[in-house]
């Protein structure tokens, strides 16, 4: 069942500077993963994905490095800006699997600090 | 814009009564959505996988009988809240696949009464 009377971990950034985001999955057979920004009230928004023959990957201003033998991943955020501030899931699946079942990390809240 | 769309975004109900939730891809056809229930400051939990034309899948622990789910036709799942409890208030999120990419709605804010 779900917990209850969690607080998300909250990283405070200064705007401009880079921001990085620590995600533990749990399932070692997992193969694909992504981060999502949820904003407040609003449903998750893809950011990036990687899958697990990969260790890192770039996107605009965001970089994902994904270390399996720790079962860790982490996003990277260049120029932190105001409109980054949200909470960020990371998210574990099958890439490929039947149903695109994906389970989700706790979330970070990334504050933005102009 | 928004390639999966919920609906109501927020609904108000007494103790007691059903709520129907709608999720629909726009523009593409989604043979597999996914429910979600979130509640404040906390992530995302999958509460079941919606197949068009068959039975849904349920996770350990959440009611079938509860949370009735429906997916009559490629662009449209729905999930009814029957007989809504104050404990059943929560962020309800559906998600479906296009493309290899899973896009998830706005989510529906249930309060019950």
């Amino acid at each position: 069942g779900e917990s209850v009377g969690l607080h998300l971990p909250t990283l405070s950034v200064q705007e401009g500077d880079n921001s990085i985001i620590n995600c533990a999955y749990s399932n070692s057979a997992s193969d694909y993963f992504i981060w999502y920004k949820q904003e407040s009230g609003k449903g998750p928004q893809f950011i990036i994905d990687i899958r697990s023959n990969m260790d890192k990957r770039q996107g605009q201003r965001v970089t994902v490095l994904l270390n399996k033998t720790v079962k860790h991943l982490s996003l990277q955020i260049a120029a932190t800006q105001p409109g980054d501030s949200a909470v960020y899931f990371c998210a574990e699946g099958l890439y490929g699997g039947a149903t695109n079942k994906l389970i989700f990390g706790t979330g970070t809240l990334l504050a933005v600090q102009p | 814009g928004a390639v999966v769309s919920q609906h109501p975004s927020r609904v108000i109900c007494k103790s007691g009564t059903s709520v129907k939730i709608e999720c629909r891809s726009l523009d593409f056809q989604a043979t597999t959505m996914f429910w979600y229930r979130q509640f404040p400051k906390q992530s995302l939990m999958l509460m079941a996988t919606s197949n068009e034309g068959s039975k849904a899948t349920y996770e350990q622990g959440v009611e079938k009988d509860k949370f009735l789910i429906n997916h009559a036709s490629l662009t449209l799942s729905t999930l009814t809240v029957t007989s809504a409890h104050p404990e059943d208030s929560s962020f309800y999120i559906c998600s479906a696949r296009r493309s290899g990419e899973l896009f998830f709605g706005e989510g529906s804010r249930l309060t019950v009464l």
